[in-house]
């Protein structure tokens, strides 16, 4: 069965960076888009980034622009979400989510999160 | 790009019929089909009930159902039950810098 397992998180100092990992099982992840969705704590979703099912296009939420890059291993099936600059707003768990075949816009499955926290 | 608007809280007895609406502009909701809910229980992962403003997965009861109207989508369940009871989000494709905003989520709560 499809399943989405997040890696990565922890607490980390502002200006620093982390990198997440997301490990796919039970489909192959170059043949669907990705996307990364982060929620503060006690607040909502938030979309951060998309990269599509072959590879070829990412784009990113205007708050993230410039300091997270979203990236795949076809070989580990494994999707990243590289993040750099890191500011104590960009504190949440973060979400890994495939988006349904033919359709970027909709998230038919999701990991459990991993929660980043940014203080000093 | 802002939060589309939803209700922050909603509830209803069982067996009643719920609706939630979720309001933005002709940039998102009015201008896209690619329109989403989420339900997401407390500390879980959210789940999708309804894809492309109208469709239902395969195993999403069918006292879930979505509709839309202008710049305006609705999600309505019908016929309340307690497992119910939880945040439910809508999402949209937008056509402005941001490509995708959630709406700001709903509590629902069976009385």
């Amino acid at each position: 069965q499809v399943q989405l397992v997040e890696s990565g998180g922890g607490v980390v100092q502002p200006g620093r960076s982390l990198r997440l990992s997301c490990a796919a099982s039970g489909f192959t992840l170059s043949t669907y888009s990705m996307h990364w969705v982060r929620q503060a704590p006690g607040k909502g979703l938030e979309w951060v980034a998309i990269i599509s099912y072959d590879g070829t296009n990412k784009f990113y939420a205007d708050s993230v622009k410039g300091r997270f890059t979203i990236s795949r291993d076809s070989s580990k099936n494994t999707l990243y979400l590289q993040m750099n600059s890191l500011r104590t707003d960009d504190t949440a768990v973060y979400y890994c989510a495939r988006a349904r075949p033919y359709d970027f816009w909709s998230f038919d499955f999701w990991g459990q999160g991993t929660l980043v926290t940014v203080s000093s | 790009q802002s939060a589309l608007t939803q209700p922050a809280s909603v509830s209803g007895s069982p067996g009643q019929p719920i609706t939630i609406s979720c309001t933005g502009t002709s940039n998102d909701v009015g201008g896209s089909n690619y329109v989403s809910w989420y339900q997401q229980h407390p500390g879980k992962a959210p789940k999708l009930m309804i894809y492309d403003v109208t469709n239902r997965p395969s195993g999403v009861s069918d006292r879930f159902s979505g509709s839309k109207s202008g710049n305006t989508a609705s999600l309505t369940i019908s016929g309340l039950q307690a497992e119910d009871e939880a945040d439910y989000y809508c999402g949209s494709y937008t056509s402005s810098f941001t490509l995708y905003v959630f709406g700001s989520g709903t509590t629902v709560t069976v009385l």
